[in-house]
């Protein structure tokens, strides 16, 4: 059974490009999340999303930030405009239950660099 | 809100001599604590997790932590570090606040170092 899958790895982005960031989340899983970490701090919580739904986006900046977890395919987050205080390790966790207690697996990340 | 805090954000231990990483955490709720280690340039990987099936809750790789709950900590230990231990380490708790919304909340992480 696969991980969690993120592509791509690493990501460089001049100051206002767009960036996408896809996770794969492992097979037979429907919940998935976000977290951001930056320079020497742990993990923050951005967005959670069941397929189709986004059931809590409270971690997310409030502009240029967006994600989706279509019916088929990978769970996007997209970064419009990205400023060089994007520039962090992006991971997604994927569970297969939304249960208090439940194991989220984490994938290996994107590291975005903006330029 | 619950949150995390975990002491010491860079410990340095010799081979084979004891690790000793510290969490505490603030929660209104019975918590569900978890201990990560992530190495370089890697993702997370579980290390345990407790779930208040039993206080002294043993992981991977010879790692254990105990809940005590009138101290609020889930401190990680290990008797005996290996080189291969070295990396860096995030307690987390279950972040319930109504809904189905299960975040994790991390503490900012343990850096730790083995030295031969």
């Amino acid at each position: 059974n696969a991980g969690v899958m993120q592509n791509p790895r690493h990501l460089v982005r001049r100051r206002g490009q767009e960036a996408r960031l896809r996770c794969s989340p492992m097979k037979g899983h429907s919940h998935v999340y976000w977290y951001r970490q930056l320079p020497e701090e742990g993990l923050k919580f951005m967005v959670y999303l069941q397929k189709e739904n986004i059931i809590d986006e409270s971690g997310m900046p409030k502009e240029r930030f967006s994600a989706e977890f279509p019916k088929e395919g990978p769970s996007i987050l997209r970064i419009q405009q990205v400023v060089r205080g994007d520039s962090a390790a992006y991971f997604c966790a994927s569970s297969p239950l939304d249960r208090v207690g439940e194991t989220q697996y984490f994938g290996p990340g994107t590291r975005l660099l903006v330029l | 809100a619950q949150s995390v805090t975990q002491l010491g954000s860079h410990v340095s231990v010799s081979e084979g001599a004891l690790v000793l990483l510290r969490c505490n955490y603030s929660s209104s709720v019975p918590p569900y604590l978890f201990w990560y280690v992530q190495y370089p340039n890697q993702g997370l990987q579980l290390l345990l997790k407790y779930t208040s099936a039993a206080t002294l809750v043993k992981g991977i790789n010879g790692f254990e932590a105990e809940f005590k709950k009138s101290e609020t900590s889930f401190h990680l230990t290990k008797p005996s570090a290996h080189m291969s231990d070295a990396a860096e380490y995030f307690c987390a708790v279950s972040d319930y606040s109504g809904g189905s919304n299960y975040k994790l909340t991390f503490g900012k992480g343990t850096l730790l170092t083995v030295n031969p």
